[in-house]
């Protein structure tokens, strides 16, 4: 089945302990990105990246790192997570030029 | 800069009752546009899109919208809702000539009562 896979889907963590929320998916897309989820806010991009080696910023990176060294994967790494980064995280996927992304189920992240 | 304005924070509906949740956007370029669903405890579930073409829009699940462009706006319609069309929905823009970074808006909550 085709899709995208995010982990974990629940996460409860303490301010400043470092974390990764892993996105893998299986369709051989090459663009791929985060979003954050916030009340009243909708969507809004942290990082994308499109290809291999190749991310760039977001509306809304501060506090977020990315890595792409492999096509079908993208972490999401908070070296120092804030409260203010409690949120609903998805990661996303698309072939370059199809405009459609295909969206992972969540990451319900509480930071206290 | 793009936006997207999703002016129903929530809509309430019966059962079997006509539903459209409105969509206006600002942009200085051409884009494309979306409308996603999302369930409870679930991700974003593409209903339609618009990328060229006609300006009227059919998806899934019975839904589609129209595109406006003197108006700027991307209007979701059914003319029937059930039950299970209980969930939130986003509007987003993409801009044509750019990345490939959507914008949302804030999300329309539909809430289909028996």
């Amino acid at each position: 089945e085709a899709q995208v896979t995010q982990n974990p889907r629940y996460l409860i963590t303490v301010t400043g302990k470092k974390l990764t929320v892993t996105c893998s998916q299986n369709m051989n897309h090459e663009y791929m990105s985060w979003y954050r989820q916030d009340p009243g806010l909708g969507l809004r991009q942290i990082y994308y990246s499109m290809n291999v080696e190749v991310t760039d910023k977001g509306d809304v990176p501060e506090g977020y790192k990315v890595s792409r060294k492999e096509k079908r994967n993208f972490p999401l790494i908070l070296e120092s997570p804030s409260p203010n980064q409690t949120s609903l995280y998805f990661c996303a996927s698309s072939f370059w030029g199809a405009r459609e992304n295909t969206f992972g189920s969540g990451t319900r992240l509480t930071v206290v | 800069a793009q936006s997207v304005t999703q002016l129903d924070s929530q809509v309430p509906v019966f059962e079997e009752a006509p539903v459209e949740l409105r969509c206006n956007y600002s942009s200085s370029v051409s884009v494309y546009l979306f409308w996603y669903v999302q369930y409870p405890n679930q991700g974003l579930q593409l209903l339609l899109k618009y990328l060229s073409g006609s300006t009227l829009v059919k998806g899934i699940n019975g839904f589609e919208a129209e595109f406006n462009k003197s108006q700027t706006s991307f209007h979701l319609r059914k003319p029937s809702v059930h039950i299970s069309d209980t969930a939130e929905y986003f509007c987003a823009v993409s801009e044509t000539d750019s990345s490939y970074k959507l914008i949302f808006g804030s999300g329309t909550r539909l809430l289909v009562r028996p």
